[in-house]
């Protein structure tokens, strides 16, 4: 059992590419979630999925696409990479079923846009 | 929206006990988590409160004021592997979403 799994585990990208940060939980959980990590900013929410077939937008949207096509994938797409995108993401999820909103977080991408 | 505050660095020894702060603003609140991350990795969850009061795991504890919107996480008997990165984040109503603060980085010396 693998948890939540991010891929690239690391990627240098140039300027105005476009880029796909892949994320696949084997947990069965309802929702997920893509934060962006800064150096002193904390975790800072991208988008959000509550359930398979919707999405919704966090704190720093702009610039990013999510889809949420089945439960366990929530890609996350840069359609035009900038510099101010480096950073590293994490995706995470949580069970909706009730409790604590405990979210488990993936490894992380450590994105470099030069 | 919601917004979190909590020390930047603090400091400890080995064997000592540590407390890290967190005051929020928000509306409809609905709990206070705690995360714990390691230098390189992932977060992971440490704790949550809903309701007033102590929540304790081990070593670790929790408190909960939600009338001074303040909340603390209690750290005993530190260990050389507590020095992480200590993140509270607060779920707001409804929506599932959490609101991490900036994150107190914990080194505990030995």
């Amino acid at each position: 059992i693998a948890g939540i799994t991010q891929a690239p585990t690391s990627q240098i990208l140039a300027a105005g590419r476009r880029m796909t940060l892949r994320c696949t939980q084997d947990m069965r959980h309802n929702a997920m979630y893509w934060y962006r990590q800064d150096l002193g900013l904390g975790l800072r929410l991208i988008h959000y999925s509550n359930t398979a077939g919707t999405t919704g937008k966090g704190e720093v949207p702009d610039g990013y696409s999510v889809s949420r096509a089945n439960t366990d994938d929530f890609p996350l797409t840069l359609a035009s990479a900038v510099p101010s995108q480096t950073s590293v993401y994490f995706c995470a999820s949580s069970d909706s079923a009730g409790g604590p909103d405990t979210q488990y977080f993936g490894p992380g991408t450590r994105l470099t846009v030069l | 929206g919601q917004s979190l505050e909590q020390p930047s660095e603090v400091t400890a020894v080995e064997g000592a006990i540590v407390q890290i702060n967190c005051t929020y603003q928000t509306s409809g609140f609905y709990g206070l988590s705690w995360y714990q991350q390691h230098d390189g990795g992932a977060p992971t969850f440490l704790s949550y409160n809903a309701l007033d009061g102590l929540e304790e795991t081990g070593r670790f504890s929790s408190f909960l004021s939600r009338s001074d919107s303040y909340g603390y996480l209690l750290l005993q008997e530190l260990q050389m592997k507590d020095s992480a990165s200590y993140f509270c984040a607060v779920r707001a109503g409804s929506a599932r979403q959490l609101t991490f603060g900036s994150g107190t980085q914990l080194t505990v010396l030995p």
